[in-house]
Order: structure tokens, then sequence, then C-alpha cells
């Protein structure tokens, strides 16, 4: 079947780094997004690998291991407005996103 | 980035009734839509993988006929909750791809429905 392991809440500090890691299993495999969903909003895009490496974007960061099944997200100089759940979704061989009930962030003063 | 727009973004209605909730695109044209629902603390859920000019497809467990589906237009998909009840209160969230099927999902802003 297809599953995605995240940790299901996370604490960091304010201007500290947290790494967000995210173990999936999907039938086939076209890439992985990561997006952030605040409270009683929808999600909003950060990032997509396809290809094992790190990419970055900004504060943001995001890895992928294929052979693994693994990825993480690096979020660095944290901001209250970091605050938020992310989601972990690889993409299957028919081009669905499967989704996990996400890791919720909570960033403390 | 492209923008996908959800209206309405809260909705409360009596059991018994229905709610069209519309999701639009509105900077591009979105051959295919996707329908989700998210339970507090739970993942988004697909519903149906809304396609123009045809029929949706349904995702196993979703009624049909109780989750109506229209796309009518390369802007323009609808979700009718017919004959509410209040477990399908819950926030609804369109999304549309952008390009290929690899593309990224944008999502709209989700509709909260609350069924009394």
């Amino acid at each position: 079947g297809q599953n995605i392991d995240q940790p299901t809440e996370m604490t960091a500090t304010e201007g500290a780094i947290v790494q967000i890691n995210c173990t999936y299993q999907t039938s086939g495999f076209n890439g992985l997004f990561w997006y952030q969903q605040h409270a009683g909003e929808a999600p909003t895009f950060l990032s997509y690998n396809v290809l094992d490496g790190l990419e970055e974007k900004g504060r943001f960061s995001s890895f992928l291991s294929r052979s693994k099944g693994y990825s993480y997200l690096l979020l660095k100089e944290l901001q209250m407005k970091d605050s938020a759940s992310y989601l972990c979704a690889p993409m299957d061989s028919n081009y669905q996103l499967i989704w996990g009930a996400g890791t919720k962030l909570i960033i403390k003063p | 980035g492209a923008v996908v727009s959800q209206h309405p973004s809260r909705v409360i209605c009596k059991s018994g009734t229905s709610v069209k909730i519309e999701c639009r695109s509105l900077d591009f044209q979105a051959t295919t839509m996707f329908w989700y629902r998210q339970f507090p603390k739970q993942s988004l859920m697909l519903m149906a993988t809304s396609n123009e000019g045809s029929k949706a497809t349904y995702e196993q467990g979703v009624e049909k006929d109780k989750f109506l589906i229209n796309h009518a237009s390369l802007t323009l998909s609808t979700l009718t909750v017919t004959s509410a009840h209040p477990e399908d209160s819950s926030f609804y969230i369109c999304s549309a791809r952008v390009g290929t099927e690899a593309g990224e999902l944008f999502f709209g802003e989700g509709s909260r429905l609350t069924v009394l």
C-alpha cells in the first residue's frame, strides 16, 4: 500500500533551524511535494523534488533520496509565522498526490 | 503563481439542504481540478477528480449522488453537497494543476461547511 510517515508534532525556537523528516512508500514515483498549511487555511506550495539531492529556496530547503524513500524539509532562521503544518506529499505513478496528516510545527519565542 | 479562487469560504446550512461550492482558476485554464475534504487534524482526502466536459472520477467510498461535481468550463468546477447532514461538516478544498501532470497543485482558499 501507499504510506507516508512524518512526526505528528515538533517544537522549535524562533531563529533556530528545524528539520522535518518524511519517509514514504508509493506505487511508482513522480516526485515529492512539500506544502505548508496554516490552521484553517488551504495548503500552499513550498517545494518539489524529483531528483536526489538538496533544493534550496530561501530559508527553506528540501532534500530527497529516492532509493531510501526519504525526504526532509529544512527551515532556517525560524519565524513565528512559520508555525503551521507541513505536508509531505509524494506523487505516485498515476500522478496522484498521496497525503499524510502532516507535521504540526510550533515555534516558541 | 497561479490563482485558484474558491467560494464561499464559510457556509452554514440546515440539515437536508444542498450547498454549492465554486472553484475558479483565475489566470489559467484548468482541464482538471481536484476536490478534497479535510477533517480537523487529519490529512487531505481526495474526493474526486473533476474533468472539463466529462464526468468526474470519484474516489472509492465517495458517493457521487451526494457530492455532485460539474466542470462546465475550463475555469470553473462546482461541488454540490446534496441533502447535507451534520457528518458532512468539514473543510472542502479544491485545487488545480498548471501545465503537465507532474506540475504543482494550486489550492483554493477552502470552504468550511457547517451543517446544523
